[in-house]
């Protein structure tokens, strides 16, 4: 079946340092890929997303390429604030699966230092 | 937009006990999915709906689970003589059913404490 492995945490970075969140994944069919992030005490917010090979989401400073030769969508950021402090989690959709419903990968909490 | 819905936020309750939450998706979304999380894991999928159709149910469901979204509106989920192991996040989700890649927006969660 379908999956999706990320990196564990916590990541523990300082202001302005750069991120970059593993992410690959195992599916089926031909999957798109999202991430995820979710702030304390909130909900999941979609943070980008990409359909295709080679596609680039991006949005708020953060990438991740669809690398399908790889299986992977790393999640990056040049200098990241105290404010990107939250759980991220790498998700697939795969288009064979009825609903398009979402497969996660198990998240991981990135802490920024001031 | 005003958003994915969910109530009651936090719920305590003693095991045996029937609980019931509720999920109120965007308006001109025609999918609503249930998902639960466990403490530092991620989601794991439920169930869906497309309008009013519940269309796939995964294993974690079992049969004192259950979920309803009549007129294709809002939806509730039921979990009778709650177990320890119930005690979770439980999330809703709606989206658009046209088009690849559709986000699902996703609600604050119903906090599920089982003593």
């Amino acid at each position: 079946g379908d999956s999706v492995t990320q990196m564990e945490g916590p990541v523990t970075l300082s202001e302005e340092a750069f991120l970059t969140i593993n992410c690959t994944y195992t599916a089926t069919g031909y999957p798109s890929l999202f991430w995820y992030v979710q702030y304390p005490g909130e909900g999941l917010q979609l943070l980008l997303k990409a359909t295709k090979a080679d596609d680039k989401g991006s949005n708020k400073g953060f990438e991740a390429t669809y690398r399908k030769e790889t299986t992977s969508f790393h999640l990056e950021k040049g200098s990241v604030q105290v404010s990107d402090s939250a759980v991220y989690f790498c998700a697939l959709s795969d288009r064979k699966a009825a609903g398009n419903k979402l497969t996660f990968g198990g998240g991981t909490r990135v802490l920024v230092k001031p | 937009d005003t958003g994915v819905s969910q109530n009651p936020r936090h719920k305590i309750t003693k095991r045996g006990q029937n609980v019931t939450f509720r999920c109120d998706p965007i308006s001109e979304h025609n999918r609503l999915y249930w998902y639960r999380q466990t403490l530092g894991q991620g989601p794991e999928f439920l169930t869906y709906f497309q309008n009013e159709a519940q269309l796939e149910k995964s294993r974690l469901l079992s049969d004192r689970f259950s979920a309803e979204r009549p007129k294709g509106s809002f939806s509730t989920l039921e979990i009778q003589r709650t177990e320890q192991g119930d005690s979770a996040m439980y999330l809703c989700a709606s989206s658009l059913m046209a088009g690849e890649g559709q986000p699902q927006h996703f609600g604050d969660g119903t906090r599920l404490s089982i003593l």
